[in-house]
């Protein structure tokens, strides 16, 4: 079945202590991202990736990192997480330009206490 | 780069009755405009979209418009249910860069 997955689905953790969200997908595809949703603020993006090592910014990627060292995986690292990084985290994949339809992780949703 | 408004962000109707969503975008460059529904505690998924060589699509209670002279798109559903009920996000895309959404509607379907 094609999917993206992340892990984990819910994560609790306290103020500075590092933690990664992985990300994987089957489809073979090229594009890579990286979401968080917030009430009222829709989508965001946070990192994006065109292919393998090739990884820009999005619109809000202050205290994140990603890295892309195989096609299938692109995790997203919060180094010194921060309540304000407290939020709903989607991870999608596609295709690559013309071939568009982005496809979703189930969502992680991070509490930074 | 690219910057997608959506309007409004709350919309009720009763069912049975239409609802209209509507997006602009900044980037004349932006070539293909899907629509994606979140029900909720879900992922986004896809619905149905449009490419700009295209200025209408329809798939069964759900249509598209585009007008790329103004720059703005539309989502229709005719005929609405409660399990219409969920938020919707616009998107555009150009060039190579992934998609840019809109913030999102949420749509209420009073039964």
């Amino acid at each position: 079945e094609a999917q993206v997955t992340q892990n984990p689905r819910y994560l609790i953790t306290v103020t500075g202590k590092k933690l990664t969200v992985t990300c994987s997908q089957n489809m073979n595809h090229e594009y890579m991202s990286w979401y968080r949703q917030d009430p009222g603020l829709g989508l965001r993006q946070i990192y994006y990736s065109m292919n393998v090592e090739v990884t820009d910014k999005g619109d809000v990627p202050e205290g994140y990192k990603v890295s892309r060292k195989e096609k299938r995986n692109f995790p997203l690292i919060l180094e010194s997480p921060s309540p304000n990084q407290t939020s709903l985290y989607f991870c999608a994949s596609s295709r690559g330009p013309g071939r568009a339809e982005a496809f979703f992780g189930q969502g992680t949703r991070l509490t930074v206490v | 780069g690219e910057n997608v408004e959506q309007h409004p962000s709350t919309l009720s109707v009763q069912e049975g009755d239409s609802a209209v969503i509507k997006c602009t975008y900044s980037d004349s460059a932006s070539n293909y405009f899907p629509w994606y529904k979140q029900e909720l505690g879900k992922r986004p998924q896809l619905i149905i979209d449009i490419r700009s060589n295209v200025g209408e699509k329809k798939d069964q209670r759900i249509a598209v418009t585009l007008n790329k002279t103004a720059k703005h798109f539309s989502l229709h559903i005719t005929e609405t249910q409660p399990e219409d009920s969920a938020v919707y996000f616009c998107a555009a895309l150009s060039g190579n860069t992934p998609l840019v959404f809109g913030k999102g509607t949420r749509l209420s379907v009073i039964a």
